[in-house]
């Protein structure tokens, strides 16, 4: 089966960084994204991953290993409005969405 | 403004009484998509649709009935509700499914009681 595994909930302190991460087991892999989702809002699109390595948006960066089945969601400057659940989403070899259940990013001041 | 817009955003409905949650696009995208989403469990796919007449079942399709009839619009259709569909539920439109971004509306959360 497919499967994607994120840890349930994290908790972090303002101000410092703090990493979300995501296995995977899919059939075939065409990407990788991660959304941002605060509570009982819409999904936003925070990256896209297709390749291996590093990629930076600001505070945010994705890190991708398709050897290793393996991606990171890294948050620097840790505000309070991270408080959110991040989503990490595979593409199939189908071209089809494999979500996992998310984690829940708990900042505390 | 690019958006996906649902309706409505909270539904209380009785068991058997027929719904339907609109969904509408005003980005041109072909690909249009609507989820569920449970505590503990991530975004299950319940039907999707490529373009305009083609639509296919995802994971949990049963219960649930949809129509694309126009491009931007993609309404889900409960035809007999039940108590295990109470869920918060997502439309969602991508330029090209699977390897671009997807926007999704602002959510219904629906209650059957």
């Amino acid at each position: 089966g497919q499967n994607i595994d994120q840890p349930t909930e994290m908790t972090a302190t303002e101000g410092a960084i703090v990493q979300i991460n995501c296995t995977y087991q899919t059939s075939g892999f065409n990407g990788l994204f991660w959304y941002q989702q605060h509570a009982g809002e819409a999904p936003t699109f925070l990256s896209y991953n297709v390749l291996d390595g590093l990629e930076e948006k600001g505070r945010f960066s994705s890190f991708l290993s398709r050897s290793k089945g393996y991606s990171y969601l890294l948050l620097k400057e840790l505000q309070m409005k991270d408080s959110a659940s991040y989503l990490c989403a595979v593409t199939d070899s189908n071209y089809q969405l494999i979500w996992g259940a998310g984690t829940k990013l708990i900042i505390k001041p | 403004e690019a958006q996906v817009t649902q309706n409505p955003r909270y539904l209380i409905t009785v068991t058997g009484k027929k719904l339907t949650v609109t969904c509408s696009q005003n980005m041109n995208h072909e690909y249009m998509s609507w989820y569920r989403q449970d505590p503990g469990l991530g975004l299950r796919q319940i039907y999707y649709s490529m373009n305009v007449e083609v639509t296919d079942k995802g994971d949990v399709p049963e219960g649930y009935k949809v129509s694309r009839k126009e491009k931007r619009n993609f309404p889900l259709i409960l035809e007999s509700p039940s108590p295990n569909q109470t869920s918060l539920y997502f439309c969602a439109s991508s330029l090209g499914w699977g390897v671009s971004e997807a926007f999704f509306g602002q959510g219904t959360r629906l209650t059957v009681v």
